[in-house]
């Protein structure tokens, strides 16, 4: 079956590193995609891999291993702000969205 | 865990046919569904939030009689594409939403893909 596994909750204070993991197992692959969920909002576009490496926008950069079907997500310079679901989502072979569960952070002072 | 389905995956139509995309929560009831709509490699647009048994709640600069939303069941939520234009070509993506005490978990489901001859 196809699968996807992020840690369900992770803890970080504020001005740190976080980094989010994602592991996955999928028919194929055409892409992993990262979200941002705050509360009763509708998920935000962070990044799109689909070649392996690291991609940097701004305080976020995502990794890709496509042999070792793995990803993370990296927030530097953490705010209050990014406290938020954070969900790793692959594309299959047949270009349908496999969702993880999400990763809840939530940032401390 | 908890899985929602949507059929079809993928469905081409000719312009100004109507089409009907179907949202299942396969093993839980889910009082809220929302349905969103993907731009290529861009957020979720929210078009809507239904609710079983009641009218569906649509987003700003939504069209609800274009964008037809039935919630008739706690496990199942449907959109009818009306008169389909080719602009209207797009991924969409429904999500299912259950409350287990004061936790909500929302699951989201594999997306279908419309293109609009």
């Amino acid at each position: 079956g196809q699968n996807i596994d992020q840690p369900t909750e992770m803890t970080a204070t504020e001005g740190a590193i976080v980094q989010i993991n994602c592991t996955y197992q999928t028919s194929g692959f055409n892409g992993l995609f990262w979200y941002q969920q705050h509360a009763g909002e509708a998920p935000t576009f962070l990044s799109y891999n689909v070649l392996d490496g690291l991609e940097e926008k701004g305080r976020f950069s995502s990794f890709l291993s496509r042999s070792k079907g793995y990803s993370y997500l990296l927030l530097k310079e953490l705010q209050m702000k990014d406290s938020a679901s954070y969900l790793c989502v692959v594309m299959d072979s047949n270009y349908q969205l496999i969702w993880g569960a999400g990763t809840k952070l939530i940032i401390k002072p | 865990g908890a899985v929602v389905s949507q059929h079809p995956s993928r469905v081409i139509c000719k312009s100004g046919t109507s089409v009907k995309i179907e949202c299942r929560s396969l093993d839980f009831q889910a009082t809220t569904m929302f349905w969103y709509r993907q731009f290529p490699k861009k957020s979720l647009m929210l078009m809507a939030t239904s609710n079983e048994g009641s009218k569906a709640t649509y987003e700003q600069g939504v069209e609800k009689d274009k964008f037809l939303i039935n919630h008739a069941s706690l496990t199942l939520s449907t959109l009818t594409v009306t008169s389909a234009h080719p602009e209207d070509s797009s991924f969409y993506i429904c999500s299912a939403k259950t409350t287990s005490g004061e936790q909500e978990t929302q699951y989201f489901g594999p997306g279908t893909r419309l293109l609009v001859l």
